[in-house]
């Protein structure tokens, strides 16, 4: 069956440290988002792609970065880790970009920034 | 700038309890609107979604949803909960401006005591 993993499942880091966390879907699909979930913000949109070679920013992108050299991986890298990006980071992928489509989630990684 | 709100953060209910959780949103434009649902150590995964036609919706497991567009709300409703419906319910609001924004709520943490 066609998935979403994420990798490490749970992380700890020390600040100022580059970190990545992995995303790779198995749905073929286009479209990659990042989020963070934190508590009383629900999820908030780091980065998206539409495809190989597109990135682009979301709402809170500051400290991060993400590249997409195929279709089905889309890494987040924290440049130098901060504490305030102590979080949940979730990934998604979705088909197409219609507002109708369903976007599929990732388990989830916690990360702890010390 | 458009939001997404949900009223309860924290709800308990006995089992065979009805639940209603609500959720408004703040856009004047055409919407989509979802319902996610975080069971525990899980992947989000969608409930149930509204686009066009009946403005209520039937999801997964018992749940529904309607929409009342001159309430701006997607309130959603179980007649009778049981404890497996454990989990965080976010609502999500995608904007149909060609595309990709999806705004999240904050999420409600529904417990369930057997």
């Amino acid at each position: 069956d066609a998935e979403i993993t994420q990798s490490p499942r749970h992380k700890i880091t020390e600040t100022g440290r580059q970190v990545t966390l992995a995303c790779h879907q198995t749905w073929n699909h286009n479209n990659m988002f990042w989020y963070r979930q934190d508590l009383g913000h629900g999820l908030r949109l780091i980065h998206y792609s539409y495809g190989v070679q597109d990135t682009n920013k979301g709402e809170v992108s500051d400290g991060y970065s993400v590249s997409r050299s195929n279709t089905e991986d889309l890494p987040l890298t924290l440049e130098s880790a901060a504490s305030s990006q102590t979080s949940v980071y979730f990934c998604a992928s979705r088909l197409g970009t219609a507002s109708t489509d369903t976007q599929y989630f990732g388990p989830g990684t916690r990360l702890t920034v010390l | 700038a458009q939001s997404v709100s949900q009223h309860n953060h924290h709800v308990i209910l006995s089992e065979a309890a009805s639940l209603e959780l609500g959720c408004n949103y703040s856009y004047g434009g055409t919407v989509n609107l979802f319902w996610y649902v975080q069971y525990p150590g899980q992947h989000l995964q969608l409930l149930l979604k509204y686009f066009s036609g009946d403005p209520l919706v039937k999801g997964i497991k018992g749940f529904e949803a309607e929409f009342i567009k001159s309430k701006f709300s997607f309130n959603l409703r179980k007649p009778s909960v049981q404890w497996s419906d454990t989990a965080e319910y976010f609502c999500a609001v995608t904007l149909d401006t060609g595309g990709f924004k999806t705004i999240f709520g904050a999420g409600t943490r529904l417990f369930v005591k057997a």
